[in-house]
């Protein structure tokens, strides 16, 4: 693995099923983010975490699930999927959380509720 | 509350100059970033900015004006491959990165 990855790269789900997306990396980043990108709008942070064993609620956090377990994986569930969950779906991860700590982003998880 | 605007496309020729302008409101300020995105792939990181003034990269550099919550980033000698998405973001006191919607930026021959 080099880098940041996602699973899976696309999914389309039927509306109250539970999904989980999967986000791994491999260049010991202490913190990690979950971004959904929808048409129009900026990226917008759901859930994130600043180390290992921590995470915190972004800006649009209701619905959805995380956790950090351990440094490399940060899934992420939606716990009854709806509609308006559909959207593009990227991780990041980050050496640290401020300053010039540039944010590193996964391929992304395209995901359309049904 | 937060905003942060940018144009929503911007049309120029190859071997051109382009400058694309956001301007934001935030929280606080821990640095500016810009980030290219092309068509279903994922942002990649181009500049980062703190300090009022210019950072030059190769042909790509960005401008902060802290007083003005103001930015530009600047792209020289335009390739066909420059053809992308190109996202501000603002670090707020939260260290938490606030995103324009994007520019794309469209590159004719």
């Amino acid at each position: 693995i080099a880098g940041i990855t996602q699973a899976p790269t696309s999914q389309i789900l039927a509306a109250g099923r539970r999904m989980t997306l999967r986000c791994t990396q491999d260049m010991r980043h202490n913190a990690m983010y979950w971004y959904r990108q929808d048409l129009g709008l900026g990226l917008r942070l759901i859930h994130y975490s600043n180390t290992a064993g921590t995470t915190g609620k972004g800006e649009v956090p209701d619905g959805y699930s995380v956790s950090r377990a351990n440094t490399d994986d940060f899934p992420l569930t939606l716990a009854s999927a709806v509609p308006s969950q559909t959207s593009v779906y990227f991780c990041a991860s980050s050496a640290g959380r401020g300053g010039n700590n540039e944010q590193f982003f996964g391929p992304g998880t395209r995901l359309t509720v049904l | 509350g937060q905003n942060i605007d940018q144009p929503t496309e911007m049309t120029a020729t190859e071997g051109a100059i382009v400058q694309i302008n956001c301007t934001y409101q935030t929280s606080g300020f821990n640095g500016l970033f810009w980030y290219q995105q092309h068509a279903g792939e994922a942002p990649t990181f181009l500049s980062y900015n703190v300090l009022d003034g210019l950072e030059e990269k190769g042909r790509f550099s960005s401008f902060l004006s802290r007083s003005k919550g103001y930015s530009y980033l600047l792209l020289k000698e335009l390739q066909m491959k420059d053809s992308a998405s190109y996202l501000c973001a603002v670090m707020d006191s939260n260290y938490q990165l606030i995103w324009g919607a994007g520019t794309k930026l469209i590159i004719k021959p």
